[in-house]
């Protein structure tokens, strides 16, 4: 079983309907992230979260929000979603560690806003 | 501000050698990492440098210099399942993350 897994893998909407990705980790990481991949672009951090009661906007933050339910849970929500937000989303975990750094990634979740 | 720049796409033969490189302009530097990304899957940790010089893992070596804000990512004896995308990603002042586009790299026999 992976160590940091996404649900759901696809998921096709249309513009307007609340879309919500889930992410689960036992890794046991206090860290964790929600990126977005396009086509030639670098990956875009969405949302951080470093502990349960800790959350973080990163450089795209707009038009999404996100839930630490517990520290091995981290929700992304997509309150009204819009074309545009169609993308490839991984959810990616690491230790507090920062001479390393290093993320784990979920295996992603591919969204199609119609 | 900060920009990170790479190679939209290289093509290799198997068994040669390789080198994607990366170049980079940052206010500030805490580390370099490179990842491997095969298609449709997620990104895997491939190495990180954040002092001058060159790292090695088996047949992959990562080389640093941060004067010339320049990282290249070498892979020997390349073999058919190293098709993939290899990002660069450089993490800032606040210990954040920034990335390349990635550089596909295609394997041919």
């Amino acid at each position: 079983d992976a160590d940091v897994t996404q649900t759901p893998r696809n998921r096709i909407t249309k513009t307007g309907k609340r879309i919500m990705l889930e992410c689960s980790q036992t890794k046991g990481h206090d860290r964790m992230y929600w990126y977005r991949q396009d086509p030639g672009l670098g990956l875009r951090l969405i949302y951080y979260s470093f502990d349960v009661k800790d959350i973080n906007k990163g450089e795209i933050s707009d038009g999404y929000s996100v839930s630490r339910q517990a520290q091995a849970k981290f929700s992304l929500s997509l309150e009204s979603a819009i074309p545009n937000q169609t993308a490839l989303y991984f959810c990616a975990t690491s230790e507090p560690n920062r001479d390393t750094g290093e993320l784990f990634f979920g295996e992603g979740s591919r969204l199609t806003v119609l | 501000g900060q920009n990170i720049d790479q190679p939209t796409e290289m093509t290799a033969t198997e068994g040669a050698i390789v080198q994607i490189n990366c170049t980079y302009q940052t206010s500030g530097f805490n580390g370099l990492f490179w990842y491997q990304q095969h298609a449709g899957e997620a990104p895997t940790f491939l190495s990180y440098n954040v002092l001058d010089g060159l790292e090695e893992k088996g047949r992959f070596s990562s080389f640093l210099s941060r004067s010339k804000g320049y990282s290249y990512l070498l892979l020997k004896e390349l073999q058919m399942k190293d098709s993939a995308s290899y990002l660069c990603a450089l993490m800032d002042s606040n210990y954040q993350l920034i990335w390349g586009a990635g550089t596909k790299l295609i394997i041919k026999p």
